[in-house]
């Protein structure tokens, strides 16, 4: 079973440059999240998803975009990269908001320099 | 933003020995969510708990919802090696979000 499956795994990305976090999920589900984590911080919400063609800003949103086309795909698109974008970045999906599991990749970890 | 506040952030103890975490906020939560995550990986949900005053166990995990249904504890009997990593809480705002506590950073020494 996939899951939930990020790519890429690891990125040193330069200031300025541009990138985007892939996730893909085939469990069919609604809901999706993008969050970051930063040691000794838990996960920051970024942008989450309810749907195809629906996404909304999550806790830290400045800095990133997200679309929607599909169910299974989620692209986190980062546009000029700042060193405080260095992070490890979850992307997550569930069936439903409240009372499911969110099930979650195995992260991308990216570093600005 | 409701928030999550998890306590203590970091606990350190032998391998055998009990130990309790929590999790609070000021705000009503309908189910609260607990996960662990090891190093290198993704959070891995352990229990579900919905109902105020609600204890559910998972082998030597005890894990209960406080009345109110605002805070939760996890409770470890017996802690080993393998219990070791980050305990999040993680509750459903009502705009759709799902908001993590910073975590509970248990390593459990041999």
């Amino acid at each position: 079973n996939a899951g939930v499956t990020q790519t890429p795994k690891f990125r040193i990305l330069k200031i300025g440059q541009s990138m985007t976090l892939q996730c893909a999920q085939d469990m069919n589900h609604n809901y999706m999240y993008w969050y970051r984590q930063d040691p000794g911080m838990g996960l920051k919400l970024i942008y989450y998803s309810v749907g195809a063609g629906i996404t909304d800003k999550g806790e830290v949103p400045n800095g990133y975009n997200v679309s929607r086309s599909t169910t299974e795909d989620f692209p986190l698109r980062l546009e000029l990269a700042a060193p405080s974008q260095t992070s490890v970045y979850f992307c997550a999906s569930s069936f439903a908001q409240t009372g499911t599991e969110a099930f979650f990749g195995q992260g991308t970890r990216l570093t600005v320099v | 933003t409701q928030l999550l506040e998890q306590s203590p952030q970091f606990l350190s103890i032998q391998e055998g020995e009990n130990l309790t975490v929590y999790c609070n906020s000021s705000s009503v939560f309908s189910s609260l969510q607990w996960y662990r995550q090891e190093p290198g990986e993704g959070p891995v949900l352990l229990v579900t708990v919905v109902t105020g005053g609600e204890v559910k166990k998972l082998k030597r995990l005890t894990f209960q919802f406080g009345d109110a249904r605002k805070d939760s504890s996890l409770h470890i009997t017996a802690a080993q090696p393998g219990d070791t990593g980050l305990y999040l809480c993680a509750g459903a705002e009502g705009n759709n979000r799902l908001a993590f506590g910073k975590g509970n950073q248990v390593v459990v020494i041999p």
